[in-house]
Formats: structure tokens, sequence, C-alpha cells
């Protein structure tokens, strides 16, 4: 099974509004990173968060981890029309590969 | 140009036929890892590389081969195809070495249809 999940499986909001999305996974990790797949294309890294860490920023995109409840959520401040993706978390938990949630459609209405 | 490139981009097939697809990288990288991608679902490792002499199966490798040619280039075959392997192939890199070493990079995919 994944080791990531995301919830909710689909959002959708009006541009200007703040999008969060959620992942929960279940064995301890060394990082978890989240990517973002316009539709049918290849995944893009959009930010990563060691385990030591709680919180971090990069531009637009604030991520929050919690180990001891084995979240993260991802918050996409001010959303455009442009963020319309999926995104998707994965686990790091051996340093060696990665495993993917299934993945939120977020869909940002102009 | 594109650092991780694949080929082809779609392909059609019939059940029972042999298929390769091919990933080439420009980005110098060690590790390299094939996925598949279901309508719906996250991705699942079927087999990567850390090394041209090294190849690891994935949670989902039955049905499939890979070859490391080189560093830069790393095929997946599926020896005779069948239709529940229809699904977007993705090939992806990293660097062990990097600043960012556990980020992943990905190529455009590959659209297979086993009819």
């Amino acid at each position: 099974s994944q080791q990531g999940e995301e919830d909710p499986q689909a959002l959708s909001i009006q541009e200007g509004e703040n999008a969060t999305m959620n992942c929960s996974y279940k064995t301890s990790i060394n990082n978890l990173q989240w990517y973002r797949q316009n539709s049918g294309r290849g995944l893009v890294h959009l930010i990563l968060i060691r385990s030591n860490e709680r919180e971090k920023h990069s531009g637009r995109l604030r991520v929050t981890l919690d180990t001891s409840k084995k979240s993260s959520s991802l918050l996409i401040t001010a959303s455009r029309a442009a963020d319309t993706a999926s995104y998707f978390c994965a686990t790091d938990a051996s340093g060696s590969r990665l495993t993917f949630g299934e993945g939120t459609q977020l869909t940002v209405n102009p | 140009d594109a650092d991780v490139t694949q080929t082809p981009r779609n392909r059609i097939t019939k059940t029972g036929k042999r298929i390769m697809l091919e990933c080439s990288q420009t980005k110098g990288h060690d590790r390299m890892y094939w996925y598949r991608q279901d309508p719906g679902l996250g991705l699942r490792l079927i087999y990567y590389s850390f090394d041209v002499k090294d190849i690891n199966k994935g949670e989902i490798s039955d049905g499939y081969s890979v070859s490391r040619q080189a560093q830069a280039k790393f095929s997946l075959s599926l020896e005779s195809a069948i239709p529940n392997q229809t699904a977007l192939y993705f090939c992806a890199t990293s660097d062990p070495a990097g600043d960012g070493k556990e980020t992943q990079y990905f190529g455009p995919g590959t659209r297979l249809l086993v009819l």
C-alpha cells in the first residue's frame, strides 16, 4: 500500500484563496517532499522538508511536518489559475527511494 | 533541451508484443528510476538503478525488465505486454552527491496503451 495518503482527493477554490492539502504516512521518514504534476506531464519537485524540521517556506508555499502524527500539510497562498494541477507527497524512508501518495487534484477557478 | 527525455512519448501495442521504453538524461546523475502511474493514482516504482552495475526491483517489477546501458541511459522493457500494463510511465533521476540529493527529476512520460 502507499506510504503517503493525501486528503482531500480533490479541491476546488477561487483564485486568491488559500489551498491546503494534507498527507499522512505510516513509517519513520528521513524527509518528505511535495511534487506538482500538470495534466499528463512529468512531476516537478516543489519543496522538501526533513524529519527534524517542522515548517518550511518557499515563495507562496508553506509546508509543515508533524512526525508525531506522521502527517504533513502543503499550503498554497493566494492561489492562481496556473496553480491548477495534481499535488503529490512523497516520503523518503530509506535514503534511496521515494514512495508517493495518490495525490490531490487542485482546481483554481478564475 | 530537456534534461530527462523519454522515447517514445506515446505507444500503442498489442497483447503479447515486446516493447522497450527508453530514457536518457543529461544531468549527469547516477541514480535513475522507472515508475508507472495509473489514472487517479500516485506513482509506483518499477525498477531503480544507482549506477551502471546496479539494478534493483521496485514494488511492481513483475512483467518488466530494465537495462542500464550507460550512466545516461536506462531502458524499460515489457517482454510480453498485457492490457493491465496500460499506463503512463515516467523515468526519473537523482544525484546522491548533490545538495538536493533526495530530489528526483522527472521525464515527460510515455503513454502506453496495450490492446
